[in-house]
């Protein structure tokens, strides 16, 4: 079986600050994690993918994130807010089952960044 | 990345009627296809997976004759939601698949009302 946990579901932080994003996951096996954005009424965009390389994931728009084992977690951090990050962030774990699920998506709840000015 | 046209992006129809949503894959083929439900400030849902040439597994809990599912080819799949209630009102999204090449690219998302 496979879960995910966004800690947050809303996260506010000044322009120029930076951000941090939780997630802590849960798998049988050696997951994919993904993080996406989703802006109002919109599709989702990936943001980064871990697939078992390197630990640390940098992706567009200056966000990267850090697979820790040991601790069940990959967060999303960003050095420095800017007006348009402000959006749902999704954490998302895949590969998690055996067999034919092995594609499966599952979905954190989400967690609202709001960037003040 | 790959390319995906999804559409019609908003829909609003009577109970009762079907609606059917379309999901291209412009420059990719799409041996599986992942239609997923969202509902207003909700996380998305996977509802079925469909493959090329074969019939789509549904989630416990989805109505495989209430949504039904067609994978003709590499670049298209639709999904007909039949006999649409108010509670199907929601955002609907495809993401195709190939092989261990997924999760990369999401449709734009069908908002059907249903009134």
């Amino acid at each position: 079986a496979q879960s995910v946990t966004q800690l947050d579901s809303h996260v506010s932080v000044s322009e120029g600050t930076p951000v941090l994003l939780r997630c802590n996951y849960s798998s049988s096996y050696s997951p994919s994690l993904f993080w996406y954005v989703q802006h109002p009424n919109k599709g989702l965009q990936l943001l980064l993918k871990y697939t078992s390389a390197a630990t640390l994931v940098k992706g567009i728009n200056g966000f990267e994130a850090e697979f820790k084992k040991s601790e069940t977690s990959f967060h999303l951090t960003k050095p420095s807010a800017h007006m348009s990050d402000a959006a749902e962030y999704f954490c998302v774990v895949s590969g998690g089952v055996s067999g034919g699920s092995n594609y499966k998506l599952t979905f954190g709840k989400g967690t609202l960044l709001t960037v003040n000015p | 990345g790959a390319v995906v046209s999804q559409h019609p992006s908003r829909v609003i129809c009577k109970s009762g009627t079907s609606v059917k949503i379309e999901c291209r894959s412009l420059d990719f083929q799409a041996t599986t296809m992942f239609w997923y439900r969202q509902f207003p400030k909700q996380s998305l849902m996977l509802m079925a997976t469909s493959n090329e040439g074969s019939k789509a597994t549904y989630e416990q809990g989805v109505e495989k004759d209430k949504f039904l599912i067609n994978h003709a080819s590499l670049t298209l799949s639709t999904l007909t939601v039949t006999s649409a209630h108010p509670e199907d009102s929601s955002f609907y999204i495809c993401s195709p698949g190939e092989g261990a090449n997924y999760g990369y690219t999401f449709g734009s998302g069908t908002r059907l009302t249903v009134v």
